[in-house]
């Protein structure tokens, strides 16, 4: 059973601050990564995806993907209450495997 | 920017009824996807679709639960005889291709059976 666990949090930053969110993957032989946001009775919005290991900057965003060690994290620099959200961390085999999600909360 | 859409927002029906919940993929994209996601839980893969046909399907998607490409843009989800405990938020999303390639979601349908 392949799956992918987060942390359900909440985690809680002040507006201006880096959020970090990380995320274990248990198949090795998992290619692609990706993460979405999801505010609440929203779908799932694609912000991040990430294929080799190393880091990848877009923006505020940043995601971090280690294969050797089967992580994945999202870095979010100076966090707005509008980042507030579930981030929704994603591997890839043919179809999309979810993790359970991090609820983040950015307070003024 | 292109998007999937999806209807009805919101369909309540009766235990036992049969629904159809629609979606337009995005025009150029070829594989798509139904995904489900009952509150408070993760969102989970239903059904993949390609070339008019299933290309992977989870335990979930049981003889109860089909999919169809009517024409050259619907992509409909099929609910035979619906339970209780498929009321959820029905995802669906399209992509270019498989591998590393990035899925696209639509807004989702809520599912009420009563």
């Amino acid at each position: 059973q392949k799956e992918v666990e987060q942390n359900s949090g909440p985690l809680s930053v002040p507006e201006g601050a880096i959020a970090s969110l990380n995320c274990t993957y248990s198949d090795r032989g998992s290619q692609s990564f990706f993460w979405y946001r999801q505010y609440s009775g929203k779908s799932p919005e694609l912000i991040m995806f990430i294929y080799s290991n190393g880091d990848k900057e877009d923006g505020r965003f940043t995601a971090q993907l280690n294969k050797a060690s089967q992580y994945v994290s999202l870095l979010i620099r100076d966090s707005q209450p509008s980042d507030s959200a579930t981030y929704l961390c994603a591997v890839k085999a043919g179809k999309l495997i979810f993790g359970q999600g991090t609820t983040l909360q950015v307070k003024p | 920017e292109p998007e999937v859409t999806q209807t009805p927002s919101h369909q309540v029906t009766q235990m036992g009824q049969e629904v159809i919940l629609r979606c337009v993929p995005i025009s150029n994209h070829l594989y798509f996807y139904w995904y489900r996601q009952i509150l408070g839980q993760k969102v989970e893969f239903l059904v993949s679709f390609y070339n008019n046909e299933i290309s992977e399907k989870s335990e979930i998607f049981d003889d109860q639960f089909s999919v169809e490409r009517p024409d050259g843009s619907n992509f409909t989800l099929k609910i035979r005889s619906t339970k209780l405990e498929d009321s959820a938020m029905y995802f669906c999303a399209s992509s270019t291709g498989t591998g590393n390639y990035e899925q696209y979601f639509g807004p989702g349908t809520r599912l009420t059976v009563t």
